[in-house]
């Protein structure tokens, strides 16, 4: 079946510093989709991307899906405090009726 | 509140014993789905629904584990003869448009014990 990967499996920053998580699929996705989970909270969703090579912008994080529709990354420039948690990629399969497979997840921790 | 409901958000329950979730989707969101979190991994397909009918269920679903969204609504997950391994946070998600990405409820913690 269809898996996901994500690495690094965990980051430690200092504030200011950038992060980045990349994502990798075992199989061509028809969309991935990237969600952020708090400690202790449920995952929430963040963006979508579509087409090949697409890069979107919110804010200072940077999303960009793979020309091969296989892999993503997600970038954060200046990190702040509030960005720690776990950033989940997710990706729908061609065919699968809009069921999304999780990634493996990056934590990402933050420190003054 | 117009977000995901899930109820109840924490059970303990000895082994042997069935439980059952519910979830409540934001109203407008014909698509319902139900995913199981363990600690420190991602989140793992269970089932879908759209509207009322089950569209897919994971081959990991052991016949212990049973859906239903009677009338396109809220939704029951229940798992029989629970065993330790099925402790773990069971998430409920809708979604009604491709590009707008799930609504997760703040999801059941089971213990079995």
């Amino acid at each position: 079946g269809q898996q996901v990967m994500q690495i690094p499996q965990y980051q430690h920053v200092q504030e200011g510093e950038d992060f980045t998580t990349y994502c990798n699929s075992s199989t061509t996705l028809s969309n991935i989709q990237w969600y952020k989970q708090r400690p202790g909270g449920h995952p929430v969703f963040l963006i979508q991307l579509v087409k090949s090579g697409e890069v979107k912008k919110q804010k200072r994080l940077t999303f960009q899906f793979g020309e091969a529709k296989k892999n993503s990354s997600l970038h954060i420039t200046a990190t702040q405090t509030t960005d720690v948690g776990t950033y989940f990629c997710a990706g729908e399969g061609p065919g699968t009726a809009s069921k999304l497979t999780f990634g493996t997840g990056t934590r990402l921790q933050v420190t003054l | 509140d117009t977000g995901v409901s899930q109820d109840p958000r924490h059970k303990i329950t000895k082994r042997g014993q069935n439980v059952t979730f519910r979830c409540d989707p934001i109203s407008e969101h014909n698509r319902l789905y139900w995913y199981r979190q363990t600690l420190g991994q991602g989140p793992e397909f269970l089932t879908y629904f759209q509207n009322e009918a089950q569209l897919e269920k994971s081959r990991l679903l052991s016949d212990r584990f049973s859906a239903e969204r009677p009338k396109g609504s809220f939704s029951t997950l229940e798992i029989q003869r629970t065993e330790q391994g099925d402790s773990a946070m069971y998430l409920c998600a809708s979604s009604l448009v491709a590009g707008r990405g799930y609504t997760f409820g703040s999801g059941t913690r089971l213990t079995v014990v």
